[in-house]
């Protein structure tokens, strides 16, 4: 069974910090997904990544797929109260799905 | 492009009774699925369609869930003699069916079931 473990489950910091977020597994994807998930609301695509080692920058966030394409991390620099939020890792699963880790709720205060 | 839209946003029920949901996806993704999501964890797949054809279905979709998708257009889920255990969201996504891009789904706003 191809499992993502996410960590940590929960992070309170103030704004303006930094953070990172980490996906693992032990098996190998040939992409995986980061997504931000709101309360009452559905999950939204941030980045796709693909090729081992590959780094992705979308304004202040930063993702990196691992070289043996087994994990991912997320880098948020300067958090801001619109960066709250459950981040979630995905990636193909067997049955043409997505198969999802358990997510970072993230909040920061102002 | 309006994007991937659920109907309804939310949904009351009581436990025995039958309900429907609507999803209606991103008008060039020809792949629809349909996840279930509790509180504390991430979406869980259910099942999915390749145009009309229903390609997949999870061992979670019990004989009491079935999924349609007449057209190849939008999709319904109906869950039958609705349980406590039944709530939870209902997320629909769609994608294109070609190689990665099959795993970039875009999720609809979901349906949120309560069951009393």
């Amino acid at each position: 069974t191809q499992l993502l473990e996410q960590s940590p489950q929960f992070l309170s910091i103030q704004e303006g910090e930094n953070l990172t977020v980490y996906c693992n597994s032990s098996s190998v994807f040939s992409s995986l997904q980061w997504y931000r998930q709101e309360p009452g609301e559905g999950p939204v695509l941030l980045v796709t990544v693909v090729t081992g080692g590959e780094v992705k920058k979308l304004k202040r966030l930063t993702f990196q797929f691992g070289d043996a394409r087994k994990d991912s991390s997320l880098h948020i620099t300067a958090a801001q109260p619109g960066d709250t939020g459950l981040y979630l890792c995905a990636a193909g699963g067997s049955q043409g799905n997505l198969i999802f880790g358990k997510g970072t709720k993230l909040s920061v205060k102002p | 492009d309006t994007g991937v839209s659920q109907n309804p946003r939310h949904k009351i029920t009581k436990r025995g009774q039958n309900v429907t949901f609507r999803c209606d996806p991103i008008s060039e993704h020809n792949r629809l699925y349909w996840y279930r999501q509790t509180l504390g964890q991430g979406p869980e797949f259910l099942t999915y369609f390749q145009n009309e054809a229903q390609l997949e279905k999870s061992r979670l979709l019990s004989d009491r869930f079935s999924a349609e998708r007449p057209k190849g257009s939008f999709s319904t889920l109906e869950i039958q003699r609705t349980e406590q255990g039944d709530s939870a969201m209902y997320l629909c996504a769609s994608s294109i069916s070609a190689g990665h891009s099959s795993y970039e789904q875009y999720f609809g706003p979901g349906t949120r079931l309560t069951v009393t």
